[in-house]
């Protein structure tokens, strides 16, 4: 079946550094890419939506010179953490939709699990 | 999207059935029921989706009440691998907008 491959699954990166993060949709074309972030024991929360060849939409309060997506191929999304903090520790999940019987479904990536030291 | 609510957790024997409840009474005509796993540490799996009519796959059953304000997922023989969060999640299922988690239900199976 249609797979979202993301790397890394696992960084840790000083404080203040930038960590770039991809998903990359096997044998399918993804046009659009969603990006979660989930803190521990909380559900997945939705930053943003990359589309491939236009600016992303970011959700409220995520701060958009701070998580920089880019979209650039039908094939890869990435998400980069810039001037990274402690705070920005977290599981960051991407997902694309995809045509499943009469409507869309959505495959998800495996995840990154981000420790800022 | 409608909401939904679920148990926020639930115990279950392992090979027995787990049947998990989900309530969406302000679900509209054209709205999908979809239900998801996420097992710790990793990105959220498809399990099933239906509009009225009950489904089965491989994974599991989806019962939708004739109303549709209601729904049961089935895991007819429930693993220690079960173990995880499980999100019901109404929406339109024609487009592909994005798709909004809920707390979910805790599901433990036990030995």
């Amino acid at each position: 079946g249609a797979v979202v491959s993301q790397h890394p699954s696992r960084v840790i990166c000083k404080s203040g550094t930038s960590v770039k993060i991809e998903c990359r949709s096997l044998d399918f074309q993804a046009t659009t890419m969603f990006w979660y972030r989930q803190f521990p024991k909380q559900s997945l929360m939705l930053m943003a939506t990359s589309n491939e060849g236009s600016k992303a939409t970011y959700e409220q309060g995520v701060e958009k010179d701070k998580f920089l997506i880019n979209h650039a191929s039908l094939t890869l999304s990435t998400l980069t953490v810039t001037s990274a903090h402690p705070e920005d520790s977290s599981f960051y999940i991407c997902s694309a939709p995809l045509r499943q019987g009469g409507g869309y479904g959505y495959t998800f990536g495996s995840g990154t699990r981000l420790t800022v030291v | 999207d409608a909401k939904t609510t679920q148990p926020p957790s639930m115990d279950c024997a392992e090979g027995r059935a787990a049947n998990l409840p989900c309530n969406h009474s302000t679900i509209s005509g054209n709205e999908y029921v979809y239900w998801y796993r996420q097992i710790h540490s990793q990105g959220p799996q498809y399990i099933i989706h239906g509009l009225k009519n009950n489904e089965t796959n491989e994974m599991a059953s989806l019962i939708i009440t004739e109303d549709r304000k209601s729904s049961t997922l089935i895991l007819p023989h429930a693993t220690l691998r079960d173990t995880a969060v499980y999100y019901c999640i109404v929406r339109v299922g024609t487009n592909d907008y994005k798709l909004s988690f809920g707390a979910g239900t805790t599901v433990t199976v036990r030995a």
